[in-house]
């Protein structure tokens, strides 16, 4: 069974640029999860998804962070303007039910470096 | 809001030796679950165990067992013989039973020593 797949691995961007992050879930699974990781912390969830549906987004700073589920499968996480402190590992998860007391399986992450 | 804390930055083992990871959270919800989770250098995140909140027993996964408090809030990670690969970064993390909001604590970092 292939992982959760995320691309690019790495990004290195000017401050006030944007950047588009995208999220392959595993096969079948419901609810996908954006997670953002700053060096030294735990990862904080920025985006919950159950198919193509939104169920929690209160950390999600929407001034500058959008996200998307195509279809229920893919997803796209964008930053519009990045800040200096966007810089972190951006990691993507996946679940086969619809909540997340479920098991996530994790994606390797985008390391983003805004300078 | 809910926490998850976890005091221990960094810890570290002998190989075969018995540690224990401490975490501790703060809800005032009475249904959630509890995960530990562990984040190899360079690797992808894997769950380790989950305790269901409404279950007394503690879990157990092959060496890996929790001791799960819940008047006291606490939920810590007992590994026992351990191996060069359990060092990793674990974390704590806290989920309500209604399916939304989780939370992670800051990790602590785990080294085995041959």
């Amino acid at each position: 069974e292939a992982g959760v797949a995320q691309s690019p691995r790495y990004k290195i961007i000017e401050k006030r640029q944007s950047v588009a992050f995208w999220c392959n879930p595993i096969s079948g699974h419901a609810t996908l999860y954006w997670y953002q990781q700053i060096l030294g912390q735990g990862p904080k969830l920025l985006i919950q998804f159950q198919n193509n549906g939104v169920v929690d987004d209160s950390q999600l700073p929407k001034d500058r962070f959008s996200a998307e589920r195509l279809k229920g499968v893919d997803s796209t996480l964008k930053i519009q303007p990045a800040k200096l402190e966007d810089s972190a590992v951006y990691l993507c998860a996946s679940s086969y039910g619809i909540t997340s007391t479920d098991t996530q399986y994790f994606g390797p992450g985008t390391r983003l470096t805004v300078l | 809001a809910q926490t998850v804390t976890q005091s221990q930055p960094e810890m570290s083992v002998q190989e075969a030796e018995t540690v224990t990871l401490s975490c501790t959270y703060d809800t005032s919800e009475n249904n959630y679950y509890l995960f530990w989770y562990k984040q190899p250098p360079s690797r992808q995140m894997i769950l380790v165990i989950r305790q269901e909140a409404y279950k007394q027993q503690n879990a157990t996964e092959n060496r890996f067992s929790v001791n799960f408090q819940k008047a006291a809030k606490s939920f810590s990670l007992k590994i026992s013989d351990s191996q060069l690969g359990d060092t990793a970064m674990y974390f704590c993390a806290f989920t309500l039973n209604t399916g939304n909001q989780f939370y992670f604590g800051t990790g602590t970092s785990l080294t085995v020593i041959p």
